[in-house]
């Protein structure tokens, strides 16, 4: 299977523990996303990359939110202290050179305790 | 600030009849719109696009109609389907920055047998 892909699926974890989610995107695309999607709503933005460059972030990312894209391939975005109102499922994204489309992941979905 | 809004959190429809799915959106500088599908356990899966220099835009049973000067889309599928039976997405990005997508909250299509 060549489409994006997430790790782990499911995450439950107790408030106040860092959490990591790792993200493959599909091969040769070069831009990678990150979205929050809350139940009852659609995904929101966090952050994109471009390569390995971060080229913006959401204000929704706080300072206990990072993500990282070290050699333009894969993808983490790691939660610090995790409050229950993080619990959400956490998609990612990727795009080829010039294209328009996002195609998704199955996502992580965080449970925090 | 819900930019992009699907006032129908659920639609009902008969196997055979059209489904149509509305979107409106409020930033002007909004010009590329897109359809997402999505299934339970997992990510949004692209369906259709359309720019904003077109009104029109059909791909099989799908079509998506822009009214830009009302910021109204809307998506018809015919003949619906039971396998159509999904949560739809809409999706616009700007002409300052495409690769941030604004999703609406989703409709619910039931396509009944």
């Amino acid at each position: 299977d060549t489409g994006v892909s997430q790790d782990p699926r499911h995450k439950i974890t107790k408030r106040g523990q860092n959490v990591t989610f790792r993200c493959d995107p599909i091969s040769e695309h070069n831009r990678l996303y990150w979205y929050r999607q809350t139940l009852g709503q659609g995904p929101e933005f966090l952050t994109y990359f471009q390569n390995e460059a971060q080229l913006e972030k959401s204000r929704l990312l706080s300072d206990r939110f990072s993500a990282e894209r070290p050699k333009g391939s894969f993808s983490t975005l790691e939660i610090q202290r995790t409050e229950q109102g993080d619990s959400a499922m956490y998609l990612c994204a990727s795009s080829p050179p010039g294209g328009t489309e996002q195609f998704f992941g199955p996502g992580t979905r965080l449970t925090v305790l | 600030d819900q930019q992009v809004k699907q006032n129908s959190p659920s639609l009902s429809v008969q196997e055979g009849r059209i489904s149509i799915l509305n979107c409106d959106y409020t930033n002007s500088m909004f010009d590329y719109f897109l359809w997402y599908k999505k299934y339970p356990a997992e990510g949004p899966t692209f369906l259709i696009s359309i720019s904003s220099i077109k009104d029109k835009n059909e791909d099989g049973r799908f079509t998506v109609f822009l009214n830009k000067s009302a910021k109204h889309l809307s998506l018809h599928i015919v003949p619906s389907q039971p396998g159509d039976s999904a949560v739809y997405f809409c999706a616009a990005s700007g002409v300052d920055n495409f690769n941030k997508f604004y999703f609406g909250s989703g409709t619910k299509l039931n396509v009944k047998p």
